[in-house]
């Protein structure tokens, strides 16, 4: 059974470019027909979709983060990566990696990380 | 402001059957299927329903979902106290060439 793990920096101040990594277990990140997702939630708020990569390195991405977001993959670490540039407070949210199978089907997900947009 | 229009709560008691609605476009629900998830306090969302009406291994045949044009609802029926939790409607949108989500419904357990 796959399993998906966040880490990066729980802190970041604004202006600044936040990071996160995605380890995946169980399973080769290569294999199978998924996308690696990023998805985020403000604390009491719902869910939002940043962007995926394909595991042919393909990407798209929400457009209204279209331009500060980069996704990509490390096949030989099974990881995949996010980076968000110029944060600001309404960055400030929970993080979770995810695997979809396609059509908003998301099957996998990482326990999630919090990250402080903050001075 | 989500994409997809959920209820922000939801309630009833034990043994009792409760729906939860979730409404979108032309655009998301209605021209690609609905998944639903399910989200305890302090966790990741776990998918519940794909496709509209199919369940995950592993999931009771309590819950059932069912779409109709733009719209999509989530059945749970014989209510536990362990079902408290948030709710997310889900959908791909073919304008977004992403998946978008609802608000979320907070499901209360009288």
């Amino acid at each position: 059974q796959v399993q998906l793990q966040e880490s990066g920096p729980g802190l970041v101040k604004p202006s600044q470019t936040l990071s996160l990594t995605c380890t995946v277990s169980g399973g080769s990140i290569s294999s199978g027909s998924y996308y690696w997702s990023w998805i985020r939630q403000p604390a009491g708020k719902g869910l939002e979709w940043i962007g995926r990569i394909y595991t042919s390195g393909s990407t798209n991405y929400n457009p209204s983060l279209k331009s500060r977001v980069t996704i990509s993959v490390d096949t030989s670490k099974n990881q995949f990566s996010l980076k968000l540039s110029s944060v600001t407070a309404a960055d400030t949210a929970v993080y979770y990696c995810a695997r979809d199978s396609g059509m908003a089907t998301i099957g996998a997900w990482g326990q999630g990380t919090l990250v402080t947009v903050s001075s | 402001q989500s994409v997809l229009t959920q209820p922000p709560s939801a309630s009833g008691t034990p043994g009792q059957r409760v729906t939860i609605s979730c409404s979108g476009s032309s655009s998301n629900i209605g021209s690609n299927t609905v998944n639903w998830y399910q989200q305890l306090p302090g966790t990741a969302p776990k998918l519940l329903i794909y496709s509209n009406n199919q369940r995950p291994s592993g999931v009771p045949d309590r819950f059932s979902g069912s779409k109709s044009g733009t719209s999509a609802s989530l059945a749970i029926s014989g209510l536990q106290s362990g079902d408290e939790a948030d709710y997310y409607c889900a959908a791909w949108d073919d304008s977004l060439n992403g998946p978008v989500f609802g608000g979320g419904t907070k499901l209360t357990v009288l």
